[in-house]
């Protein structure tokens, strides 16, 4: 009940084009969905957020689409550019817990 | 504003031996959690400090522990290490608990090489 299940593991997309990863979650108590990215040698870092009230939260090329009855949510990035070659991360959280449940991530390429 | 800060960056040490991994949260930021990063099994929490006091505790045995100090610097300690412990140890810091989801920032990590 506490897992958060991510796919897929890798991921290959052409420059300019959209990536899309998806995850899905069982606890419906978490309340707090955040996307870590983190690049070889570096520490995860906050990438978007959601709360289960919104259904849609975009920040520049990164959207988040959440979908409360399905217990799924997923991260597209639009207009794909080698820079976001990266692990992500979708995660989740409830309430004042600070503890963070994480997917097991997936490895994005995209291709120049 | 200096990140989250975590020392040392590598280790390598003896299995049977013990480790100290250290963590300097963002000034101001009060909780701190440690997570340890596999290839296999991902990122994995491992506990949570708030003032000085163990808030949460993931599913780990008791080799692995942990402190946190006044200034909220944290220590996490492993003994009796075994190879399977090899792993990236993540420290992150938020601004308090207690409030809903506050954003978690984390260091670069220890890694950690047991042989």
């Amino acid at each position: 009940q506490q897992q958060v299940k991510q796919s897929p593991q890798s991921l290959i997309v052409q420059k300019g084009g959209i990536s899309i990863i998806n995850c899905a979650y069982e606890n419906t108590a978490f309340d707090y969905f955040p996307w870590y990215q983190q690049f070889p040698g570096k520490g995860p870092a906050l990438l978007i957020a959601i709360r289960p009230d919104v259904s849609e939260k975009k920040e520049g090329r990164f959207t988040i689409s959440f979908n409360k009855s399905a217990k799924q949510f997923s991260l597209h990035i639009m207009d794909s550019q080698p820079g976001d070659s990266a692990t992500y991360f979708c995660a989740a959280s409830m309430g004042r817990d600070d503890k963070i449940i994480f997917g097991k991530g997936t490895r994005l390429h995209i291709l120049p | 504003k200096a990140g989250v800060t975590q020392t040392p960056r590598y280790l390598i040490k003896t299995r049977g031996q013990q480790v100290t991994l250290s963590c300097s949260p963002i000034s101001g930021h009060r909780s701190v959690s440690w997570y340890q990063q596999t290839p296999g099994q991902g990122l994995q929490f491992l506990f949570e400090y708030f003032s000085e006091t163990q808030r949460n505790k993931g599913n780990f045995p008791g080799r692995f522990s942990g402190r946190q100090f006044s200034n909220s610097r944290s220590e996490m300690n492993v003994s009796t290490l075994e190879l399977g412990d090899s792993a990236l140890y993540l420290c992150a810091s938020s601004f308090e608990t207690g409030r809903a989801n506050t954003e978690a920032f984390f260091g670069q990590g220890t890694r950690l090489t047991v042989v």
